[in-house]
């Protein structure tokens, strides 16, 4: 399997503009997160999805930001309008829950990020 | 507020040394905890603890959850220069059955990082 597949992997782009950005999960999953990493907060968990549904989105920072997940194969987050803080890099990760009693995996497995510069 | 808190923030050893990193958290809900090796790419999955005093192992590393105070620690014996890296806590407060269990309501709060540096 090729892994979780993210686009772009590098975005420069000016406040105001509008970003989006591409996550393929990888095949059979059915759990995707979305989060964001700079040196001040860490990594934050920012929406999270099972089965294609928004389960949590409480850790996405405003309005200004969405996510959808129209199949099971492809997301995306947009920010609109980007603004300098923004910058940051973005991970999307995915993993496989069982929901019918029996252990499932507990391994969520990276993309390799989408690093964003918004001057 | 949720907070999950690592430390050192930062650690610098020699090749062969030992190395114990630490994680401490208060968050309502707790679930299970998590540990990530983060290199010049995207985190890496390590361990998941859900039960107090169970020692998780693999190879050189190990680790081990305490409930009652709150707090996990990751050691790493014999350390050697590729276990540089940023390593992760992250904290599962999901509702409903864990992960493990087949539930699927997953959320994670993240510490900021130990940053590891192993020196030949």
């Amino acid at each position: 399997d090729a892994g979780v597949i993210q686009s772009p992997r590098h975005e420069v782009t000016e406040m105001g503009q509008e970003v989006t950005l591409r996550c393929k999960p990888i095949s059979g999953h059915n759990s995707l997160f979305w989060y964001r990493q700079t040196m001040m907060r860490g990594l934050e968990l920012l929406i999270y999805f099972n089965n294609n549904v928004p389960i949590d989105d409480s850790g996405m920072p405003e309005d200004r930001f969405s996510a959808k997940m129209p199949n099971a194969s492809f997301s995306t987050l947009k920010i609109q309008p980007s603004e300098p803080r923004d910058s940051a890099v973005y991970f999307c990760a995915s993993s496989y829950a069982l929901t019918s009693g029996r252990t499932s995996t507990d391994t969520q497995y990276f993309g390799p990020g989408t690093r964003l510069t918004v001057l | 507020e949720d907070k999950v808190v690592q430390s050192p923030l930062s650690l610098v050893v020699h090749e062969g040394d030992t190395v114990t990193l630490n994680c401490s958290y208060e968050v309502t809900n707790f679930r299970s905890l998590l540990w990530y090796k983060q290199e010049k790419k995207a985190p890496t999955f390590l361990f998941m603890l859900t039960s107090s005093g169970i020692e998780k192992k693999s190879g050189r590393l190990s680790s081990i959850l305490d409930k009652k105070e709150l707090f996990s620690i990751l050691n790493i014996t014999a350390t050697q220069t590729g276990d540089s890296a940023v390593y992760l806590c992250a904290v599962d407060k999901g509702r409903g059955r864990p992960l493990h269990s087949g539930g699927s309501n997953y959320k994670l709060t993240f510490g900021k990082g130990t940053l590891l540096t192993v020196n030949p």
